[in-house]
């Protein structure tokens, strides 16, 4: 079945540090990407997503491009603030419709001052 | 109106308790979710509503039941809980992609 694998942390950077989460997935036919966070106490906030080969999502100074050659799509920031220090979450989803979801284990990150 | 809202934010309830949680979208969604979210663990899916119809049902204990009054509206209705049931329980709706509610906080004594 889907799946996805993320590097699970934690991930402690410096404010203004680069920040990379890897993620790779493994799907039958072409899923769309996501890359929801999750800060402390609070439901899930998407964040960015791609819906084919070499597309980039981007919000936030957040950036990740759908690498299907490599099944990947990491999430790239240039300089993160205290401010990012959440729970990061790669998803994919089989359908066009968002459903049959599948989430990477998490990625806790936290920027210190 | 782009958001999912969720009552109570937190609850406490004994074992032979019987409570309910309730979710709700207005974005005219037709597939609504509840998940389960232990402490520095992803989402874990419990039940998909598609129209208004159960359409996935994880195998989830029978002690959960979900309700969906309308199209609008998602209950999970609780009883006979146990401890490790305690939990963050998320509410989702979906076009295209999910949109999460932000929670209910359960705890079970």
């Amino acid at each position: 079945g889907d799946s996805v694998t993320q590097m699970e942390g934690p991930v402690t950077l410096s404010e203004e540090a680069f920040l990379t989460i890897n993620c790779t997935y493994t799907a039958t036919g072409y899923p769309s990407l996501f890359w929801y966070v999750q800060y402390p106490g609070e439901g899930l906030q998407l964040l960015l997503k791609a819906t084919k080969a070499d597309d980039k999502g981007s919000n936030k100074g957040f950036e990740a491009t759908y690498r299907k050659e490599t099944t990947s799509f990491h999430l790239e920031k240039g300089s993160v603030q205290v401010s990012d220090s959440a729970v990061y979450f790669c998803a994919l989803s089989p359908d066009n419709y968002g459903q049959n979801f599948v989430f990477g284990p998490g990625t806790r990150l936290s920027v210190l001052p | 109106d782009t958001e999912v809202t969720q009552t109570p934010k937190h609850l406490v309830m004994g074992m032979t308790n019987k409570k309910s949680l309730k979710c709700e979208q207005h974005m005219g969604h037709r597939a609504m979710y509840w998940y389960k979210q232990k402490a520095k663990k992803p989402p874990e899916l419990m039940f998909v509503y598609s129209y208004e119809k159960l359409s996935i049902n994880e195998s989830v204990p029978s002690r959960f039941s979900p309700e969906c009054p309308n199209s609008s509206l998602l209950n999970l209705h609780l009883h006979a809980l146990q401890p490790e049931d305690s939990a963050l329980y998320l509410c989702a709706s979906s076009a295209g992609r999910q949109f999460f509610g932000p929670g209910t906080r359960l705890t079970v004594l």
